[in-house]
């Protein structure tokens, strides 16, 4: 079956400091691929998007994410991390059975440390 | 930010009770989701719309309905709440169905059934 795995329940990095969220997926072809980020209270905000072409792509707030389809792997990076980056994301990957189907993972809670 | 808001954002209801979500934007996109939140699950597509009265199940849809007689409102309903149904609720947008089609978030209702 389909699936998106996070594997990080909690991160914490220090301000400042490098962050890179893991995300692999399970489906036998190339996935169109998301992240968002989720702030308390708040709804999921798009990061940034991959469906074809560069595998590094470039998001909002400094996150850019690589594709490397022999992992299926999607991480996420930052090179320095803010302390407005504390939140939520949620890797979701899209997949095409019959209809258009968004799968999740689990989330990863980011905490940044002054 | 998309135009999409949530109504009620925070609602304490008892055992067996109906409940009525709506979710209500003004982007006109035809696409309309409801998930539920819920720890160690990320997000699950309760149910989704493909146009005015256009509905269908997703992978959690027992126990949920939901109406949707205009574009603009798309309404989820719990006939008889159980307290499994405890989550935060999302509604989502999108503008077309291909894969590529980034969902928009609404802000999310908290719903405890005790």
């Amino acid at each position: 079956a389909q699936s998106v795995t996070q594997p990080d329940i909690h991160i914490t990095v220090s301000e400042g400091a490098s962050l890179e969220l893991r995300c692999n997926y399970s489906y036998g072809a190339t996935p169109y691929l998301f992240w968002y980020v989720q702030s308390p209270g708040q709804g999921l905000q798009l990061l940034l998007k991959y469906f074809s072409g560069d595998t590094l792509v470039q998001g909002i707030k400094g996150f850019e994410a690589e594709f490397k389809r022999s992992q299926s792997s999607f991480n996420l990076r930052k090179p320095s991390v803010h302390w407005s980056d504390a939140a939520e994301y949620f890797c979701a990957v899209v997949i095409s059975s019959g209809t258009y189907k968004y799968i999740f993972g689990t989330g990863t809670r980011l905490k940044v440390l002054a | 930010d998309a135009g999409i808001t949530q109504s009620p954002r925070h609602k304490v209801t008892e055992t067996g009770t109906p409940v009525t979500l709506r979710c209500h934007q003004t982007e006109n996109h035809r696409y309309m989701y409801w998930y539920r939140q819920d720890p160690g699950h990320g997000l699950r597509l309760i149910h989704y719309s493909y146009g005015v009265k256009d509905t269908d199940k997703g992978e959690v849809s027992d126990g949920y309905s939901v109406s949707r007689s205009k574009t603009e409102d798309f309404l989820l309903t719990l006939e008889s709440a159980t307290s499994s149904q405890t989550s935060v609720y999302f509604c989502a947008i999108s503008e077309r169905a291909g894969g590529n089609n980034e969902q928009f978030f609404g802000p999310g209702t908290r719903l405890t059934v005790l």
